[in-house]
């Protein structure tokens, strides 16, 4: 099946700084990205959808001005949690659309991000 | 989008079958099921789906209902590695306006 990475797959910052999590697509093209966030023992719950060209769509309740994203080209869409803060620590997972096959999603491995 | 209903958790021996339900009692007609699973700090993977019919793959198989509002994922033969939280998932397949939504899933243990 089609290959989704994820980088980094793991990172720890410090309370008020940017992080910038990659989402590639390795093997195929994908117009449309998917942001999700998985807090400890919770289901993954939908952040924003991204389209290579245009602005994401975020979903109710998730801020666009702090989960900034990125899709500028078809295999590489970026989110960047501003400011971060502690209570931002979560796992950060993206899948990718592909669009020319049969709009299947794949799903990344994940980014674990800590905010200290 | 339609809601499915899923148990919180379930046990099962090692090597034996393992049989996990959903509930999709308001599925629509262009409404495919998917089932994902999740192995702890990875992300989801693609089991299996189906539309009407029964299906097989090398992973698991998918009975569904003939009114289509349940259906079954069928583990064969569980091993320890099928420990993982699993999805069921309505989402018209095929469709580049879809997006899929994850409900709470049933937390899969494997006794060995």
């Amino acid at each position: 099946g089609a290959v989704v990475s994820q980088h980094p797959s793991r990172v720890i910052c410090k309370s008020g700084t940017s992080v910038k999590i990659e989402c590639r697509s390795l093997d195929f093209q994908a117009t449309t990205m998917f942001w999700y966030r998985q807090f400890p023992k919770q289901s993954l719950m939908l952040m924003a959808t991204s389209n290579e060209g245009s602005k994401a769509t975020y979903e109710q309740g998730v801020e666009k001005d702090k989960f900034l994203i990125n899709h500028a080209s078809l295999t590489l869409s970026t989110l960047t949690v501003t400011s971060a803060h502690p209570e931002d620590s979560s796992f950060y997972i993206c899948s990718a659309r592909w669009t020319i096959g049969n709009n299947e999603q794949f799903f990344g491995p994940g980014t674990r991000l800590t905010v200290l | 989008d339609a809601k499915t209903t899923q148990p919180n958790s379930m046990e099962s021996n090692e090597e034996e079958p393992v049989h996990l339900p959903c509930n999709h009692s308001t599925i629509s007609g262009t409404d495919y099921i998917h089932w994902y699973r999740q192995l702890p700090s990875q992300g989801p993977e693609y089991v299996i789906h189906g539309l009407t019919s029964n299906v097989n793959n090398r992973m698991a198989s998918l009975a569904i209902a003939e009114d289509r509002k349940s259906s079954t994922l069928i583990l064969h033969r569980a091993t320890l590695r099928d420990a993982a939280v699993y999805y069921c998932i309505l989402s018209p397949r095929y469709s580049s306006a879809s997006k899929i939504i994850f409900g709470s899933g049933t937390r899969l243990s494997i006794r060995p």
